[in-house]
């Protein structure tokens, strides 16, 4: 059973548009989530992160919107960039230990000129 | 300091043939984590290390799994009869403690043919 999962396997944005990508959580235990981006051929780089005390965190172009509530959490890219095009995974991590992260499927995320 | 670097980038190997990975991460970081992908999924935990303590080890390493880190540097990955389905890639990451944005390296694809 996926603990994180991300619906959506790919977006397609315009450039200067905003992009949003979406994931939801099923275990009310994760107290961290982070956003990884991937390009082709490497491995994934860390983007993002949240807290689960938090409802924002905010870097630049990027934001993540964290709902417990709703166990969902989301990535706003404005403007969105062509290279900005890749692969995003969202993780999320529980009891502080910081040795397992949980990814998502993720999400091919395409920005067209 | 170049960032987390694995070798081979790429194996083929024949079924049954024992495959050994290594990964050096970032010299100053005490932990180093593995994962494996495979193709549509995202990154799955194998196991982590803090300097040379093996601290957590998932499931999916099964027993024909060994990683070590001798003297908490370079690790390696050694899977022993290699079968089909342990074709993926495989990635490192390092980090410090009380970090969550691991570094990931550019993984080692196996193929087992």
């Amino acid at each position: 059973d996926q603990q994180v999962k991300q619906n959506s396997p790919s977006l397609s944005v315009q450039e200067g548009r905003i992009s949003i990508l979406n994931c939801d959580y099923t275990n009310s235990m994760f107290d961290y989530f982070l956003w990884y981006k991937k390009y082709p051929a490497e491995g994934p780089t860390f983007l993002i992160s949240i807290s689960s005390i938090k409802d924002k965190n905010e870097d630049g172009r990027f934001t993540v919107f964290l709902n417990k509530s709703a166990k969902h959490l989301s990535l706003h890219i404005v403007p969105s960039q062509p290279g900005d095009s890749a692969v995003y995974f969202c993780a999320a991590s529980m009891g502080g230990s910081q040795g397992n992260l949980i990814f998502g499927k993720g999400t091919k995320l395409s920005v067209k000129p | 300091d170049t960032g987390v670097s694995q070798n081979p980038r790429h194996k083929i190997t024949k079924r049954g043939q024992n495959v050994t990975f290594r990964c050096d991460p970032i010299s100053e970081h005490n932990r180093l984590y593995w994962y494996r992908q495979t193709l549509g999924q995202g990154p799955e935990f194998l196991t982590y290390f803090q300097n040379e303590a093996q601290l957590e080890k998932s499931r999916l390493l099964s027993d024909r799994f060994s990683a070590e880190r001798p003297k908490g540097s370079f690790s390696t990955l050694e899977i022993q009869r290699t079968e089909q389905g342990d074709s993926a890639m495989y990635l490192c990451a390092s980090s410090l403690t009380g970090t969550y944005g691991y570094t990931f390296g550019s993984g080692t694809r196996l193929t087992v043919v």
